[in-house]
């Protein structure tokens, strides 16, 4: 079956450190997208990727950073200047559309906690 | 500016009623697309239904329809005869049809919907 895997489901870290969050798609999709989600609130983009070697910062890029090496993975890494990590991560996914997007496909999350 | 608006926090609905979830949103761009998706308490956000901007007829996917009324630029879901599975938080999202925007979406707030048994 088709689809997105993000690893680990929930992480714990210390403050101060940097971490790095998988996200890996079979789907073929050339676009792939890191959100960031607080508790009670809707989505904000942090990067996004159109194809490999290129991504774009989103709304809330800073803090953060990814890599696009291969265009089944594009992981993201929290780094210890993100002021406040702690939150739900997903990856998403799509086809590249030609006058606007289509439907992006999520992973399950990540639940990251620093302390 | 382009935005999303989402005016209902919470619903709660009996089994087996239909709901709408209200959706409005706000482009200049002639050519756009609506989305909504679901979100359970697991996280997951589970796309649900589209909608063109020029697509004549309003999209239904089993359960799940979109009343779009693009003169009024709402776009409505409608759940009929909802089931307990139903509860979770629904999101409504546009992507506007500028190239510049062309790989995001613009999300609303969410509604959180509860199914009452």
């Amino acid at each position: 079956d088709g689809g997105i895997t993000q690893s680990p489901k929930y992480l714990f870290r210390k403050e101060g450190q940097n971490v790095t969050l998988s996200c890996e798609q079979n789907l073929n999709h050339d676009a792939m997208y890191w959100y960031r989600q607080d508790p009670g609130q809707g989505l904000r983009l942090i990067y996004y990727s159109q194809i490999v070697n290129d991504f774009q910062k989103g709304d809330i890029a800073e803090g953060y950073s990814v890599s696009r090496e291969k265009k089944e993975s594009f992981p993201l890494t929290v780094t210890s200047a993100q002021k406040n990590p702690t939150a739900f991560y997903l990856c998403a996914s799509s086809i590249v559309g030609q006058t606007f997007a289509y439907e992006q496909y999520f992973g399950p999350g990540t639940r990251l906690t620093v302390t | 500016a382009q935005k999303i608006t989402q005016t209902q926090p919470g619903m709660f609905v009996q089994e087996k009623e239909a709901v709408t979830l209200d959706c409005t949103y706000d482009t200049s761009d002639p050519s756009y697309g609506l989305f909504w998706y679901k979100q359970p308490s697991s996280g997951e956000m589970i796309f649900l239904i589209y909608q063109g901007s020029y697509d004549q007829q309003n999209a239904t996917e089993g359960r799940y329809s979109l009343n779009f009324q693009k003169a009024r630029k709402s776009a409505n879901l409608v759940i009929s005869a909802s089931q307990l599975g139903d509860s979770a938080m629904y999101f409504c999202a546009m992507s506007p049809g500028r190239k510049d925007s062309n790989y995001q979406l613009i999300w609303g707030a969410g509604t959180k919907l509860i199914i009452k048994p």
